[in-house]
């Protein structure tokens, strides 16, 4: 168990449709990362935020919007669903120690399926 | 641009021998970490091992260790004693700091099978 806590684990809609993806980090990790897993792209970073603020943005759609909050727990939503937006999506946190160091510990994901 | 490359998309090893994946990477920061991360068929993403930039010494947890050259800028992950449990795809990563933010960088994986 990493520490990481991450709902849904699974996910079913629509095209179109809006979904929120809810992280709980590891107690004490100030920073929250966002990944997409898809079989064709591999792990993409997408956004970190670190202690309430966006510390750094990937390859986020703008369809796509996250946010943390005072309690360092983060959101992930997902807008006007495509079927190529099916993937897991997984949440990490880290220490962020210094640069370039600090294991980022990962949630089980949230599989999201579009139809 | 921050680039891990992983050329193996598979691996067979027999069970109880020693297994090395292949990674290497691409920066120009002069701190970094390299990381390997194990994922099961269950999907979770499993911490490994963790090699600092200046770190002189290959790092080691239990059966694996990280055959890190930095010249040649690789890092290995070698996995000694192999178990039917080590089948899985395992992950190569990189973090470092970039225009004062940080994120982790993932090769695209080798798919690990270790045979009875």
């Amino acid at each position: 168990d990493s520490g990481v806590t991450q709902t849904p684990k699974h996910l079913i809609t629509a095209t179109g449709q809006r979904v929120t993806l809810r992280c709980s980090p590891r107690s004490g990790d100030l920073s929250v990362y966002w990944y997409q897993q898809s079989l064709d792209q591999g792990l993409q970073f997408l956004i970190q935020y670190y202690n309430g603020e966006e510390r750094a943005k990937g390859n986020i759609l703008e369809r796509f919007s996250a946010q943390q909050f005072p309690d360092l727990h983060s959101e992930l939503n997902l807008s006007s669903l495509e079927l190529g937006d099916s993937a897991l999506y997984f949440c990490a946190s880290s220490v962020e120690v210094g640069p370039g160091t600090g294991e980022l510990f990962f949630g089980e994901g949230s599989r999201l399926t579009v139809l | 641009a921050q680039k891990i490359t992983q050329t193996q998309p598979g691996m067979f090893v027999q069970e109880k021998e020693a297994v090395t994946l292949d990674c290497t990477y691409d920066t120009s920061d002069q701190s970094y970490g390299l990381f390997w991360y194990k994922q099961p068929s269950s999907g979770e993403m499993i911490f490994l091992i963790y090699q600092g930039s200046y770190d002189e010494q290959n790092a080691t947890e239990g059966r694996y260790s990280l055959n890190f050259q930095k010249a040649r800028k690789s890092a290995n992950l070698v996995i000694s004693a192999s178990q039917l449990g080590d089948s899985a795809m395992y992950f190569c990563a990189m973090r470092g700091r970039q225009g004062g933010s940080e994120k982790l960088v993932f090769g695209k994986g080798t798919k690990l099978t270790v045979n009875p």
